[in-house]
């Protein structure tokens, strides 16, 4: 039992470059998420899964896409590198039934653009 | 929506000294409550949550947070800090209708001495 991954550690983009953010569990959770974390801002939410095949917005989605065609991988992809999303991405996957409540967060992903 | 204010963004405290960090929320809805710690360069890991019931929480590490209704409010506090304590704390919200979409708080950074 991995918990969440999260692929790569580092990278470093110009101006401009797409890139794939990679994310997986291996719990079964329906419920994924992507964070980034910048300074003095805590975690904002960027996009969110419910389950396969759903996806939405979170509080700052734009430059970011996202899909879920499996229960297991939620892949992060930025469209064209912009100075702007230079952060620390965290994925997430939670489980909720009833009171019992499960959440995990991958080690991150730390994305530089020049 | 909900908010979350963290008030303190630094607290340094001495080994074995009690603390508290606080937490205040904002929502028209009815919420539940998260803690988080992150230690440098890693993801976070959840301290304790409020879902429901009991309004005294006890997490992980020796970490305890109660909830006020009606101050809206959701501190941590332990009773004796170690070295080993340094971190980040993050508070977290979420509408109990909305799943699990985080609002997060700025961070407070512990610093215990010794």
């Amino acid at each position: 039992n991995a918990g969440v991954t999260q692929t790569p550690k580092f990278q470093v983009l110009k101006t401009g470059q797409s890139m794939t953010l990679q994310c997986a569990q291996d719990m079964n959770h329906e419920y994924m998420s992507w964070y980034r974390q910048d300074p003095g801002m805590g975690l904002r939410l960027i996009h969110y899964s419910v389950g396969a095949g759903i996806t939405d917005q979170g509080e700052v989605p734009n430059g970011y896409n996202v899909s879920r065609s499996t229960t297991e991988d939620f892949p992060l992809r930025l469209l064209s590198a912009a100075p702007s999303q230079t952060s620390v991405y965290f994925c997430a996957s939670s489980y909720r039934q009833g009171y019992r409540y499960e959440q995990y967060f991958g080690p991150g992903t730390r994305l530089t653009v020049t | 929506a909900q908010s979350v204010t963290q008030l303190d963004s630094q607290v340094p405290v001495f080994e074995e000294a009690p603390v508290e960090l606080r937490c205040n929320y904002s929502s028209s809805v009815s919420v539940y409550l998260f803690w988080y710690v992150q230690y440098p360069n890693q993801g976070l890991q959840l301290l304790l949550k409020y879902l429901s019931g009991s309004t005294l929480v006890k997490g992980i590490n020796g970490f305890e947070a109660e909830f006020n209704k009606s101050q809206t409010s959701f501190h941590l506090r332990k009773p004796s800090v170690h070295i080993s304590d340094t971190a980040e704390y993050f508070c977290a919200v979420s509408a109990r209708s909305s799943g699990d979409k985080l609002t997060f708080g700025t961070g407070t950074r512990l610093a215990v001495r010794p």
